[in-house]
Parts: C-alpha cells; structure tokens; sequence
C-alpha cells in the first residue's frame, strides 16, 4: 500500500526543539522528494520546504530558514523535519506530503505539535 | 514570488453544481500542473484533482478541474452537490519544480 506514515502528536516546551518523522511505503522512495506543509488552528495549508529523497538536496520556504532542518534516510525510507527553538505560534498541525510534479499526490496523516508552557 | 489566489467561501444548494477558481499571480499558470485537495475538518487532505483535469480512483466523476489561460486561472467543478462535499478546498501548483505554492482555501458550505 501506497502511504505517509508519520510520528505521533508532540507537547513542547517553547524554546525546544521537536522532530517529526515520515515513513514511506509502497513506492521507490529516492526516486521523489518530500514536502512538508503546516497548518495552523484554523488556518490554510502553508509550504514549509521540500527535500529529495534522492540527494537530500533542500530548498526551504523564506518564513522558515534557519528554523527548519529536513533529512531523509533512505536506508528506512524516511524523511525527518525538524523544528527548533519552538513558539507558541509553531502550534500546528505539520504534515509530510509527496507533491512533486512526476508523482500523483501523497499526504501522510499529520502530526499535532503543541507548544506550550 | 507566484501566489494563487481563491474565494474565501462559497455556497450552493443541495443538486446544483459550483466552481471554485484558483487565480495565479503571474507567469502562465498552465506552464505547471495544478492540483485539488478536499479537507475535511480534522482530517488531512485528501486529492480530488491532480495534473490539472485527473481524478484518483474513488473520486466520484462530479469532481472535474480545468485550466483557463485566458484568465490565468484553474477551476474545480462539482455538479451535483451533496452535503458530504461540504469542505474546505486548496489548490495547489508550482514556482519552480521544488517549491510548491498553495491557494488560501475556500470553504464550501452545501445548503
């Protein structure tokens, strides 16, 4: 079965740091990238950035850069976002999804990050 | 940068049959494929349209997506309305072939 399976939901401190994880099944994994989108309570679908499972080559959105790192391991078939020093305002849901222009679309189920003190 | 822009909202009644634009900011929007997600709430998105016009399977043929050069814009058409289509709808498409761009969504309301 073609999926995105990701981690499960997060409570953070803010100032911390949270790493969610996307394992992909069903298909050749290096052979697309990854994007990782975000959404806020109550809001729209945010790109975050996107990384090739190929070379691991990055390219991130402006709002993020700096804040994000994205890795793959090809070896398992998985892609990694992490978020540093986190704010109440990183409170979202963070999906994985496979958006690029060679492969039909491929969403994984989210993962809530909650940023609390 | 590319942006898309779409209605905030739209309604329409039970049986009838409503479009939703997706307006790009500049360059041709047919130069890149534009795709169709359903959300639901508390759900993930889910794809009615991909590769401008191509349903995934299980997707019921009411769903249908087009591009219009003319006015730079892609539209998603559901005939038929039902209450269940009631959602929250994205397009999505391209700046360059790693750097997605989303629409704001439009909230579809069935009454």
């Amino acid at each position: 079965q073609v999926q995105l399976v990701q981690s499960g939901a997060e409570v953070k401190k803010p100032g911390a740091s949270v790493k969610v994880s996307c394992k992909a099944s069903g298909y050749s994994f290096s052979s697309h990238g990854i994007s990782w989108v975000r959404q806020a309570p109550g809001q729209g679908l945010e790109w975050m950035g996107w990384i090739s499972a190929y070379n691991g080559n990055t390219n991130y959105a402006q709002k993020v850069q700096g804040k994000v790192t994205m890795t793959t391991d090809t070896s398992t078939s998985t892609a990694y976002m992490e978020v540093r020093s986190l704010r109440s305002d990183d409170t979202a849901v963070y999906y994985c999804a496979r958006l690029g222009i060679m492969a039909k679309p491929l969403w994984g189920q989210g993962t809530l990050v909650t940023v609390s003190s | 940068n590319f942006m898309l822009t779409q209605p905030h909202s739209v309604s329409e009644s039970p049986g009838k049959t409503v479009t939703i634009a997706c307006t790009g900011s500049s360059g041709s929007i047919a130069s890149n494929y534009v795709q169709w997600y359903q959300q639901r709430p508390g759900s993930a998105p889910t794809t009615v349209i991909y590769e401008d016009n191509q349903r995934p399977s299980g997707v019921p043929d009411r769903f249908s997506g087009s591009i219009d050069s003319s006015s730079n814009s892609a539209s998603l058409t559901i005939s038929g309305l039902k209450t269940e289509d009631e959602a929250d709808y994205y397009c999505q498409s391209y700046h360059t072939s790693d750097h997605v761009v989303f629409g704001g969504g439009t909230k579809l309301t069935v009454l």
